[in-house]
């Protein structure tokens, strides 16, 4: 079955560390890959996409991502890290047209 | 352009009670989905919908229906809530599915006592 997997929980961090969030897929065929961001009492939005090409991804906010076939993965990375960018983040796998399968969400702190 | 518009954004219902909570979207979009999320599982998929009179059941259907008469709305029934139905519900839509990205509305809080 198809599945999209997140390996951390929560991370905590402090201002200008680095992130890295991991994330794999579960899927022998075409795979698009997503990376969502929710903040506080928000509503969910797109951080970036892969569908092909080049497997690093930038997005939105300095985000970035890279798909790596072989490993299944697709890790989401930003080089130094805000205050604002406390958020929970989810890793999203869309296995045919129209339906999008999530991890289940890394919880990101930020502290000052 | 008010984007996929979700009511209420609270509710508070006893043990067997029905509800229905709206999704509404003014962008003219052909997909829409109803996720739940619940702590440490992420968002799962309820039902969806591919167009007007098409749904079709997601991961956890169960206790819940759907319909899609018009192309801007897709309600969300519980005929009967239970408390294992406690969560937050986020309708989503989009214009031709993942590849336009999906927009998600502001969710639905909902605490079944």
């Amino acid at each position: 079955a198809q599945s999209v997997s997140q390996h951390n929980h929560h991370v905590i961090l402090s201002e200008a560390a680095s992130l890295e969030l991991g994330c794999n897929y579960s899927y022998g065929g075409t795979v698009n890959l997503f990376w969502y961001v929710q903040y506080p009492g928000q509503h969910l939005q797109l951080l970036l996409k892969y569908f092909s090409g080049d497997p690093l991804v930038k997005g939105i906010k300095g985000f970035e991502a890279e798909f790596i076939k072989s490993k299944f993965s697709f890790n989401l990375r930003k080089p130094s890290v805000q205050w604002s960018d406390t958020a929970e983040y989810f890793c999203a796998g869309g296995f045919n047209d129209y339906k999008l399968s999530f991890g289940a969400g890394t919880t990101v702190t930020v502290r000052a | 352009n008010a984007g996929v518009t979700q009511t209420p954004k609270f509710q508070v219902l006893k043990t067997g009670q029905s509800m229905t909570l709206q999704c509404a979207q003014d962008m003219n979009h052909e997909y829409m989905s109803w996720y739940r999320q619940d702590p440490g599982m992420g968002l799962r998929l309820i039902h969806y919908s591919v167009g007007a009179g098409i749904t079709d059941q997601g991961e956890v259907p169960n206790g819940y229906n759907v319909s899609r008469s018009t192309t801007e709305d897709f309600p969300l029934r519980l005929l009967s809530a239970a408390p294992s139905q406690t969560s937050v519900y986020f309708c989503a839509s989009s214009y031709s599915g993942i590849r336009d990205g999906y927009t998600f509305g502001s969710g639905t809080r909902l605490t079944v006592v």
